[in-house]
């Protein structure tokens, strides 16, 4: 069965350290795909990066990264220098062979001034 | 940038009462879906839905549960008899592909409170 988790509840930093949001996934399915989503506050959820699992190199943009590791089943997501914006909560989801998402848990980033 | 709406921001219903949810999805993609997410948990898949007909669903959606497009713009979830259990947060999304790596992009959701 598909599953994701989200092992941290909570993190909390104060502004300008870097974070690494974690996410292990279970899948059966050799062609999968895995995703963040950013919800804010305001509640909207805001899509950042999708990966495939053919595709294990690691992706910049900007401030993010993010580290997939087909062998630990892990994919997981760090801001470098963080800002007060990035206060959310952040939802890793796989998608394999079915259409829906299936979401872990979700971690709340707070960020300190 | 082309967005997903959905209308109203918040509902608020009598425990039994009919309620609808409407979403318009971005205008090229023929994909769409609801999830809900209960206040504080986690985002859970309802339905997926492609020409005009329900192609995956959950559990969670059993016969009080329905979607429609109704016209050519249009995506809704009908609860027929809503339950307290029904508060949460409803999310639209819709996507351009049905491939497993297509994005599927939200709606800023339906806030929906039974009393």
């Amino acid at each position: 069965a598909q599953k994701v988790t989200q092992a941290q509840t909570e993190i909390s930093v104060v502004e300008k350290e870097d974070v690494t949001l974690d996410c292990v996934y279970e899948t059966r399915d050799t062609t999968y795909y895995l995703f963040w989503y950013k919800q804010p506050p305001s509640g909207e959820l805001v899509f950042l990066i999708r990966r495939n699992s053919f595709d294990e190199q690691n992706e910049i943009s900007g401030r993010y990264s993010w580290n997939f590791q087909k062998s630990t089943s892990s994919f997981n997501f760090t801001i470098t220098a963080s800002q007060v914006v990035d206060s959310a909560v952040y939802f890793c989801a796989l998608r394999d062979s079915n259409y829906q998402l299936i979401w872990g848990a979700g971690t709340k980033l707070i960020i300190k001034p | 940038e082309p967005e997903v709406t959905q209308t109203p921001s918040h509902q608020v219903t009598q425990m039994g009462q009919e309620v609808i949810l409407r979403c318009v999805p971005i205008s090229n993609h023929l994909y769409f879906y609801w999830y809900r997410q209960i206040l504080g948990q986690k985002v859970e898949f309802l339905v997926s839905f492609y020409n005009n007909e329900i192609s995956e669903k959950s559990e969670i959606f059993d016969d009080q549960f329905s979607v429609e497009r109704p016209d050519g713009s249009n995506f809704t979830l009908k609860i027929r008899s809503t339950k307290l259990e029904d508060s949460a947060m409803y999310f639209c999304a819709s996507s351009e592909l049905i491939g497993g790596g297509q994005p599927q992009h939200f709606g800023d959701g339906t806030r929906l409170s039974i009393l």
